[in-house]
Parts: structure tokens; sequence; C-alpha cells
């Protein structure tokens, strides 16, 4: 199975800064990665899709880069609706894998 | 606008059985794959089963042999059988629509529903 590693596991940010969450992929994947937000008590969102595109309605202070192996998701301008955990997922092969996640807090 | 209503779970003796229900609507269900992903309590999600439109299915390993996912395209259900239930197995299972293009993906999530295994 493809493992995915993302760095960090918790971050700590204010509002208008800009972050930057990294997964790592134990093999090549193409762009065949996404991006989630999950909100507590609420289910995962799909932020971006193939590694950078985002999905309609995802503001545009989300973006997402990276092939094969190393993979980015950046906030440029932190909102208070932004804390939340992001989560990447990899769906080059079966099983599908998830990180294990990002924890953005204030 | 698509929903997903998951329904079915509680709490249960290891060992114990139960069937997961999702009720999806908003769109055209026969034509897309349907996944159940779960999250235990405080932890990630973990990718648990997937079955495509005319019924093919795939298990994650830690699963295979105990979970079995189905669907009724005429109801626009998918349901997920859960035997042999360990303390283990305890978590949030979302049913999830799959986009799949070059790869599966997650675009819709239900609110989920809690399994809780006790010993």
């Amino acid at each position: 199975a493809i493992q995915l590693t993302q760095s960090p596991s918790s971050l700590s940010a204010s509002v208008g800064d800009r972050v930057t969450i990294t997964c790592r992929a134990s093999q090549g994947i193409n762009s065949a990665l996404t991006w989630y937000q999950q909100k507590p008590g609420k289910a995962p969102k799909f932020l971006i899709n193939d590694a950078s595109n985002l999905e309609n309605g995802v503001p545009p202070r989300f973006s997402g880069s990276g092939s094969g192996t190393d993979f980015t998701l950046t906030i440029s301008s932190l909102q208070s609706e932004d804390f939340a955990a992001y989560y990447c997922q990899q769906y080059s092969s079966y099983p599908i894998t998830f990180g294990q996640g990002t924890r953005l807090e204030i | 606008e698509v929903q997903l209503l998951e329904s079915g779970g509680g709490l249960v003796q290891a060992g114990g059985s139960l069937r997961l229900s999702c009720a999806a609507s908003g769109f055209t269900f026969s034509s897309y794959a349907m996944s159940w992903v779960r999250q235990a309590p405080g932890k990630g999600l973990e990718w648990v089963s997937a079955i495509a439109g005319g019924g093919g299915s795939t298990y994650a390993d830690s699963v295979k042999g105990r979970f079995t996912i189905s669907r009724d395209n005429s109801r626009n259900a998918v349901y997920l059988q859960i035997d042999s239930l360990r303390v283990e197995d305890t978590a949030i299972y979302f049913c999830a629509k799959m986009r799949c293009l070059g790869g599966c993906r997650f675009d819709a999530w239900g609110q989920g529903t809690l399994v809780a295994v006790s010993s």
C-alpha cells in the first residue's frame, strides 16, 4: 500500500498567516492526490483535486502543488474558518490511503 | 444537491454484527461508485470499502472477510454489513460518493454514523 506522510502533524498559526502543509508519498503517484478539510464533528470537505485543481466554491487562498512523491497545500492568508484538520489522499492505486492529518490550530 | 444519509450505527458487543445503510439523493446513483470511510475517535481517516455502480467491490485488508459492501440502485442506497466486530472497529463510518477518473476520490460525504464496539 502507498503510504502518505503529512507534516507537520499540528500547526499553530494566526489569522492572516501563510501556511504550508506537506504530504509525501512512499512511491510516485503522478498527480493522483486530493486534499480534504475537516472541522470538528463534521464530514470531510473535498478541497483540491489532481494535486492542484480547486473544487468549485473553494476560496482561491487555497492552493495545491506537487507531483510524483511530494505535494503541498498552501493557505495564503488564514481566515478564522480555516482552522481545521487537513488530510491528503492518494488515488493512484488501491487501497486508497490517507495521510495521518494535520491539525491547524489558532 | 447531493445528499448522503447514513444510519444503522450503534453500540454492539465484540463479535456482533451491524448493517449500515446510506441513502443517496441528488445525483444519478447507479452511475457512481460509492465508498465507506471510517474515523476512529480522535484519529485520521481510513478507507474501508468501495463498490462500483455495477456492483464490483473492493476492501481494505483490515476488514476483508468481515465486511461486505452492497448496493441497491433501485433504492439509491449502499450498505455495509459488518460481522465479527472488534473493539478496534469503533469509529464513525462515513458514506462517500466517489469521483472516478484516473483514480477515485470522494467528492461528497454523509454526516457519518457511529459504531461503538464494547468488549
